[in-house]
């Protein structure tokens, strides 16, 4: 199964843009790429999605590379809220329904 | 707004013992999911069900069993708990994907401690 590969921490300061990269070398063309996040003691929550093009919602940015072996999450102004784990997943749109998770990057929003 | 419960935020269990985790949510959805998660592994797929007495085996699904007789509630067995399946447990429910739509929304999580 294709694999995510996420650094394990990162800083920021609070409402300065936050760049969290992702490596899936061996993504295949059908596999979607999703984030999650994982606030303290609560169960993940959907972020954001796509496949080819970079993609905006009101929580978040999605930037996928040409080769779409890398993509990158954004948040524009990043809050104390935000500080948490970021999961970057690949989802498999055929064949067995499952979602790999990686270990996530643990973010840390400075005030 | 959707909503996962889980029957415990906290479980202690002693080794040997039959422990039922419980999960239900009330947006109608026909999958669900249980999941691990270990510090340093993330989360790894225990079992999912596409609907009610159907599942399939996820990842690890060695020492765990599942139960769907009703939509809204899909269940952890672990027949004999062991030491190693001290673990956060998370639920997890979607649309299928027919419906277009690839979110799953999450449980708050057990806490499970053997010993």
């Amino acid at each position: 199964d294709a694999k995510t590969t996420q650094p394990n921490s990162m800083e920021s300061n609070e409402e300065e843009p936050v760049h969290l990269p992702c490596n899936h070398s061996t993504i295949s063309g059908t596999d979607y790429i999703h984030w999650y996040r994982q606030l303290p003691s609560q169960g993940p929550e959907y972020v954001i999605h796509g496949l080819t093009s970079n993609v905006n919602n009101r929580m978040a940015s999605l930037a996928i590379a040409e080769d779409r072996k890398s993509s990158t999450l954004i948040l524009h102004r990043a809050t104390l809220r935000d500080a948490a784990v970021y999961y970057c997943i690949l989802r498999r749109l055929t064949g067995t329904y499952k979602y790999i998770f990686g270990t996530g990057t643990r973010l840390k929003v400075l005030a | 707004d959707v909503k996962v419960t889980q029957s415990s935020r906290y479980l202690v269990k002693r080794t040997g013992e039959k422990v039922f985790l419980e999960c239900v949510q009330d947006m109608d959805h026909e999958n669900m999911f249980w999941y691990r998660q270990d510090p340093g592994l993330g989360l790894r797929l225990i079992y999912f069900s596409y609907d009610v007495k159907m599942k399939e085996k996820g990842d690890i699904p060695e020492g765990y069993s599942v139960s769907r007789e009703k939509k809204e509630r899909f269940s952890l067995i672990l027949e004999s708990a062991s030491t190693n399946q001290t673990s956060m447990y998370l639920c997890a429910s979607s649309l299928p994907i027919y419906r277009g739509t690839y979110e799953q929304y999450f449980g708050p999580g057990t806490r499970l401690t053997v010993t």
